[in-house]
């Protein structure tokens, strides 16, 4: 089955600075990939998805990009702000017919420091 | 207003009783999943349904059951079997599409005391 790891598995950053969290994948016929941004006792919430017929995508400070060769995703956070802090969860989806199957990454937690 | 509400957002139970969490949606999504979390961990797969009437084990099924008879609706009960229950619980809903967004509930925090 699918297999995705995640790192590092903590990042502290000082506000302005970039952020980049890793993630790959074992399973070639995934075609999905999204970021989730958890803050503390709260619901994972979307930030950024990508489909695997693309390469990159961007959303204001907010990127994501995808090699599908080397079967890794990365998430890019630019001039980073304290309300950036949280845990930052990848996950890779294979869908077919049938529905999803959706393998989350263990999560990254980023600290903005002021 | 659309979205998936999770029920009760805090549980208490002792050990050896059964409990079940709720969990309902109404963004007229066929598949519903439930996730555990660990403090510090990632989000590990229970149960799954990508139907009405049909559902399916995921990584750390034991000592959990679900039933999925209505569309809105996919409760997951929490039995004494489960030799460790103390976890935050997210349910998700999403799309049968093949690249459709993982939409999840608040979460219900259980401690077994």
């Amino acid at each position: 089955g699918e297999n995705v790891e995640q790192h590092p598995s903590t990042l502290s950053v000082q506000e302005g600075d970039s952020a980049v969290i890793k993630c790959t994948y074992s399973d070639s016929a995934s075609n999905y990939f999204p970021w989730y941004k958890q803050e503390l006792g709260k619901r994972p919430q979307l930030i950024i998805d990508i489909r695997s017929n693309v390469g990159e995508k961007k959303d204001q400070r907010i990127a994501v990009t995808l090699n599908k060769t080397a079967k890794h995703f990365s998430l890019h956070i630019t001039e980073t702000q304290p309300e950036d802090s949280a845990v930052y969860f990848c996950a890779a989806s294979k869908g077919d017919n049938y529905g999803q199957n959706f393998v989350f990454g263990p999560g990254t937690r980023l600290s903005v420091l002021p | 207003d659309g979205g998936i509400t999770q029920s009760p957002k805090y549980l208490f139970r002792k050990e050896g009783q059964n409990v079940t969490l709720s969990c309902e949606q109404n963004l007229n999504h066929d598949a519903m999943y439930w996730y555990r979390q660990d403090p510090g961990q990632g989000l590990r797969l229970i149960y799954y349904s990508q139907i009405v009437n049909d559902f399916q084990k995921g990584d750390i099924a034991e000592g959990y059951s679900v039933s999925r008879e209505k569309k809105e609706s996919f409760p997951l009960t929490v039995t004494s079997a489960q030799k460790n229950p103390t976890a935050f619980y997210l349910c998700a809903s999403t799309t049968r599409e093949i690249t459709g967004e993982l939409f999840f509930g608040e979460g219900s925090r259980l401690t077994v005391l």
